[in-house]
């Protein structure tokens, strides 16, 4: 498989917990946030998305959690399962970037153990 | 299936080689981005375009080249000048927000 995310934090849950992966963002002035997920050998996976006028957003399992204040993103995955093991990524649109722009975060591995 | 079609899946540069990356999209998107993965990293955005026959550079364009013939296609070259190529490729198409990914390009050097 691929070596993406070699180095990357991890997070390890118990399958059946909920897990919530964390992300902090550089520009204040950013208006659309997405999260992806990203399986060893293949391309990053949409999963949800939110724009500034919100602060949470809910999808089927997974709820983002916008936070201008700290300049925050949280991603909760309900009732992780084994198949939700993968990285996970954030993103941010800055406005200043004149078109559809995305900056991506590090990556979190998380690791679902049954 | 509608989608983005990168191949090859692993490709391989000699010195002094450039190597052409194919992408593909059925999705009808005018906007196509090209970005580089290495280990423990993020994605960085190498070359994007917004319509065909147009293209600007990303954040890490030295070294690669695209062409934009086609609304359905745009290819990467990474050409001799990169000297460091070895990377996870992936193209993305979008219609506005999401940009939607395909499964990759891994080029090494022999």
């Amino acid at each position: 498989g691929e070596s993406v995310g070699l180095h990357l934090p991890t997070l390890s849950v118990q399958e059946g917990d909920n897990s919530i992966i964390n992300c902090a963002y550089s520009n204040s002035a950013s208006d659309y946030f997405i999260w992806y997920k990203q399986e060893s050998g293949k391309g990053p996976q949409f999963i949800i998305d939110i724009r500034s006028n919100m602060d949470k957003r809910q999808g089927q399992r997974v709820t983002v959690l916008l936070n201008k204040t700290v300049k925050h993103l949280s991603l909760q995955i309900a009732a992780t399962q084994p198949g939700d093991s993968a990285v996970y990524f954030c993103a941010e649109n800055p406005l200043s970037g004149g078109y559809n722009k995305l900056i991506f975060g590090a990556g979190t591995r998380l690791a679902v153990h049954p | 299936d509608g989608g983005i079609t990168q191949s090859p899946k692993y490709l391989f540069r000699k010195e002094g080689q450039n190597v052409t990356l194919s992408c593909e999209q059925n999705l009808n998107h005018d906007a196509m981005y090209w970005y580089r993965q290495d280990p423990g990293q993020g994605l960085r955005l190498i070359y994007y375009s917004q319509i065909v026959n147009d293209f600007q550079k990303g954040d890490i364009a030295e070294g690669y080249s695209v062409s934009r013939e086609k609304k359905e296609s745009f290819p990467l070259t990474v050409t001799s000048a990169q000297k460091n190529p070895t990377a996870f490729y992936l193209c993305a198409s979008s219609a506005g927000q999401p940009q939607h990914f395909g499964d990759g390009t891994r080029l090494s050097i022999l």
